[in-house]
């Protein structure tokens, strides 16, 4: 079994709504991660968390909220998709021990009609 | 914060060697990432640099020289699989979260 895994894979909604996008991870790491990438941008980070308790903002946070449910759930949120959230979304998580090495779930495609 | 420069796609031989380079400007330094990203795939970890030098990793090796802002990442023996973009990054802050640069396309052709 993966170590790290998204809900959905894939996704196709339409703008206004709102939509969750889960990452379970079962390496026992307490840092997560959800970041996004776009043709020819990049990856760029949109929230973290260290620990259950901790939660702050990335790069481009503007439009999303996340919730760290327990040490191995990281859910992100769109409370009102808009077309340019079209993207592919991608959690990581990394651990006390080596904090430097990410390991990144399979990713979720998300579209926004 | 961070600037980070790469190739956007290089193109080599199956067999051969290849040197992707990557110049970063950053206001502190705590480390030079490296990642491997396959079509439509998620990365994967490759090399953190902190000190200067090369450090080696079977086929793959990667180097860094912080006075000139300057890292590469040189891969010998090509092979077919290694057709991926690579990530250069630089961590945000004072934390080992990495800024990603745009990635080098890197096709290997036989």
């Amino acid at each position: 079994d993966a170590d790290v895994t998204q809900t959905p894979r894939n996704r196709i909604t339409k703008t206004g709504k709102r939509i969750m996008l889960e990452c379970s991870q079962t390496k026992g790491h307490d840092r997560m991660y959800w970041y996004r990438q776009d043709p020819g941008l990049g990856l760029r980070l949109i929230y973290y968390s260290f620990d259950v308790k901790d939660i702050n903002k990335g790069e481009i946070s503007d439009g999303y909220s996340v919730s760290r449910q327990a040490q191995a759930k990281f859910s992100l949120s769109l409370e009102s998709a808009i077309p340019n959230q079209t993207a592919l979304y991608f959690c990581a998580t990394s651990g006390s021990i080596s904090p430097y090495e990410q390991y990144f779930g399979p990713g979720t495609r998300l579209t926004v009609t | 914060g961070q600037n980070i420069d790469q190739p956007t796609e290089m193109t080599a031989t199956e067999g051969a060697i290849v040197q992707i380079n990557c110049t970063y400007q950053t206001s502190g330094f705590n480390g030079l990432f490296w990642y491997q990203q396959h079509a439509g795939e998620a990365p994967t970890f490759l090399s953190y640099n902190v000190l200067d030098g090369l450090e080696e990793k079977g086929r793959f090796s990667s180097f860094l020289s912080r006075s000139k802002g300057y890292s590469y990442l040189l891969l010998k023996e090509l092979q077919m699989k290694d057709s991926a973009s690579y990530l250069c990054a630089v961590p945000s802050g004072g934390s080992y979260i990495p800024t990603f640069g745009r990635g080098t396309s890197l096709i290997v052709h036989p």
